[in-house]
């Protein structure tokens, strides 16, 4: 089963550009989250999707968008870009719906932004 | 405000040693709680979890433990092996094991375990 995949790996764009990062998850997974790694600030939920509909947001400002596709596939956006954006950006799935097991999220590698 | 904390940002055990990972939340609505291992350029993946109903659960060398009147949870990891060495992440959830992608994660612990 292949798992959680996303891309770019890596991307560097400066300050006011936007950036378009992209997520297919596990083969069966309706649910698509999206998480921000910074040093210091743990993983910090941003959104996530079910059914291509947003079903649960964190507290990020409205520079940060995200949908999905009937596919489950899923794509975040970020628009005018700053500095503090630079961080490590995860997407994981889960089939997302009850009867659930663990609970658990499959984690991508993630796409690592850097904004000069 | 941070709901999930990790207070210790590292930890360095010698192999076959326990390590003992802590974790404190705030929110007294979280009723899931996992633990996740995350190696440098990878996803962090799944370790173990434990239900608000339950105060501890075991999974090979792998225990959580919960103290809901402390909002305390811990990882004892033994015998701690090279391999181990990683960040460690605690997360909680308000949702059970419901299969929501919200979680609420703390800043991690990174474990270093010397040979």
């Amino acid at each position: 089963k292949a798992g959680v995949t996303q891309t770019p790996r890596y991307l560097i764009k400066t300050r006011g550009q936007q950036v378009t990062l992209s997520c297919s998850p596990i083969s069966g997974h309706r649910s698509v989250s999206w998480y921000q790694q910074t040093p210091g600030q743990g993983l910090q939920f941003l959104f996530e999707y079910f059914s291509e509909t947003q079903r649960n947001k964190g507290n990020f400002p409205g520079r940060f968008s995200g949908r999905q596709f009937s596919n489950s596939r899923s794509e975040m956006n970020v628009s005018t870009l700053e500095l503090g954006d630079s961080a490590l950006y995860l997407c994981a799935s889960t089939r997302g719906e009850r009867p659930a097991n663990t609970g658990e999220l499959f984690f991508g590698e993630g796409s690592r932004l850097t904004v000069l | 405000d941070q709901q999930v904390k990790q207070n210790s940002p590292s930890l360095s055990v010698q192999e076959g040693r326990i390590s003992i990972l802590n974790c404190d939340y705030t929110n007294s609505m979280f009723d899931y709680f996992l633990w996740y291992k995350k190696y440098p350029a990878e996803g962090p993946t799944f370790l173990i979890s434990i239900s608000s109903i339950k105060d501890k659960n075991e999974d090979g060398r792998f225990t959580v433990f919960l103290n809901k009147s402390a909002k305390h949870l811990s990882l004892h990891i033994v015998p701690s092996q090279p391999g181990d060495s990683a960040v460690y992440f605690c997360a909680a959830s308000a949702y059970g094991s419901s299969n929501t992608g919200k979680l609420i994660f703390g800043q991690g612990t990174t474990l270093q375990v010397k040979p």
